[in-house]
């Protein structure tokens, strides 16, 4: 079964704690993996997109990586502004389905 | 910059009434996608159009139904609203085989 899984469900940092956040996917034939922020009663921002193994991503703190079954999002010295859910999503390469995580909810504390 | 708009941001309905959620992006993009998100669940797909009058089913699409009358408005109807089809409804759109970007979203109470 397509599936995708998202580790932990909520993690809660000091300022400045580095740390991971889990994407890990049972879909076959990957065209594409996402990563997503969203802000309480918000739509999902797009971060990312990672296509294939060993590729990585960065944008200010943030740095999304790939294996062949799992993607971490990667936080380094987090701020409180960085406080969100972090939604994971891939994308087969066939049809124009995505498979959405349930999300890890961040909070960055002062 | 991608624009998806959607609507309505809060919407509260009746029992039994027949919803509008109007979505509309300005990219020129093929594929265009209605959510919904409940809490735990994540978001599950209802239905998805590759092209202008062209529609699929995704996941939940009971009780849903969509029109695609033009390439950048993409309409989910709720036939007669029942109180379990209160949720935030998220639109996406997407080039061909890309990134799916997402609207605000519509949060809509059926009382």
């Amino acid at each position: 079964e397509d599936q995708v899984t998202q580790s932990p469900e909520a993690l809660r940092l000091q300022e400045g704690e580095s740390s991971s956040l889990n994407c890990s996917y049972t879909v076959s034939g990957l065209r594409g993996l996402f990563w997503y922020r969203q802000d309480p009663g918000k739509g999902p921002e797009f971060l990312f997109t990672l296509y294939s193994a060993g590729e990585e991503k960065e944008k200010e703190r943030l740095k999304a990586t790939l294996t062949k079954k799992e993607s971490f999002l990667h936080i380094t010295a987090p701020k409180p502004e960085d406080s969100a859910t972090y939604l994971c999503a891939v994308e087969k390469n066939t049809g124009n389905q995505f498979y959405f995580g349930t999300g890890t909810s961040l909070t960055v504390i002062p | 910059d991608v624009k998806v708009t959607q609507s309505s941001r809060y919407l509260v309905k009746r029992t039994g009434e027949k919803v509008f959620l109007e979505c509309v992006q300005d990219m020129d993009h093929e594929n265009m996608f209605w959510y919904r998100q409940d809490p735990g669940l994540g978001l599950r797909l209802i239905y998805f159009s590759y092209d202008v009058k062209m529609k699929e089913k995704g996941d939940i699409p009971e009780g849903y139904s969509v029109s695609r009358e033009k390439k950048e408005r993409f309409s989910l109807i709720l036939e007669s609203a029942s109180t379990n089809q209160t949720s935030m409804y998220l639109c996406a759109s997407s080039p061909l085989g890309r990134t799916q970007y997402f609207g605000p979203g519509t949060r809509l109470l059926v009382l």
